[in-house]
């Protein structure tokens, strides 16, 4: 499958400060990226749909001034957790969309290995 | 009601069991993922499926779309194996994966 990879993996950063998240598609374009939020032993959860050269998509609930996205090429979105706090400690994950792969495959999203936050 | 629902939540084996992952949805889909997620978070696609069954090594995937229902088998089951297994659909009108809420795997040596 396509390799995905996420830079840190890991964070620790003091409340207040902002913190920015980089998920980049190594092997192929992906115009649509999505970034996912995961507390402790619950499922995964939809924040924001990046798509490239225009504004994210927040789902209802997202803060869209406090989780800044930026798609700002084919193979690299970024997420800024501004102003954090204790509560968004989390691990984020982002993912790349391919809408062809081939064989059949279509709509498949590989995922980045994910950044654990946390927030003192 | 979830619109992806797992079964079991959790599942302790023993090495080398034959292990059965169940999900079933109920919204129209276009395909359908199993995830596998080990403790340190990192998520890997084991399957994506529209139809039919898929193998991979010891890992069966089937998908019956008529009755809108999922499973994933692991044979010979092994420690390694311990993780978490997420089912995720895609909707029929959109790119967005919906997942389940996941099962707990632990294989016992």
């Amino acid at each position: 499958g396509a390799v995905v990879s996420q830079h840190p993996s890991r964070v620790i950063c003091k409340s207040g400060t902002s913190v920015k998240i980089e998920c980049r598609s190594l092997d192929f374009q992906a115009t649509t990226m999505f970034w996912y939020r995961q507390f402790p032993k619950q499922s995964l959860m939809l924040m924001a749909t990046s798509n490239e050269g225009s504004k994210a998509t927040y789902e209802q609930g997202v803060e869209k001034d406090k989780f800044l996205i930026n798609h700002a090429s084919l193979t690299l979105s970024t997420l800024t957790v501004t102003s954090a706090h204790p509560e968004d400690s989390s691990f984020y994950i982002c993912s790349a969309y391919r809408p062809w792969a081939g064989q059949g495959l279509y709509n498949e999203q590989f995922f980045g290995p994910g950044t654990r936050l946390t927030v003192l | 009601k979830n619109e992806v629902e797992q079964s079991p939540q959790n599942l302790t084996a023993q090495e080398g069991e034959f292990i059965t992952i169940n999900c079933s949805y109920s919204v129209g889909i276009s395909a359908l993922h199993w995830l596998q997620q080990h403790p340190g978070g990192g998520i890997v696609s084991l399957f994506m499926l529209s139809s039919g069954k898929k193998k991979h090594g010891r890992l069966i995937a089937t998908i019956n779309i008529q009755e809108k229902h999922s499973s994933l088998h692991i044979t010979a089951s092994h420690p390694r194996d311990s993780a978490v297994y997420i089912c995720a659909v895609i909707m029929d009108s959109s790119y967005k994966l919906i997942f389940g809420s996941g099962t707990r795997l632990l294989v016992r040596p």
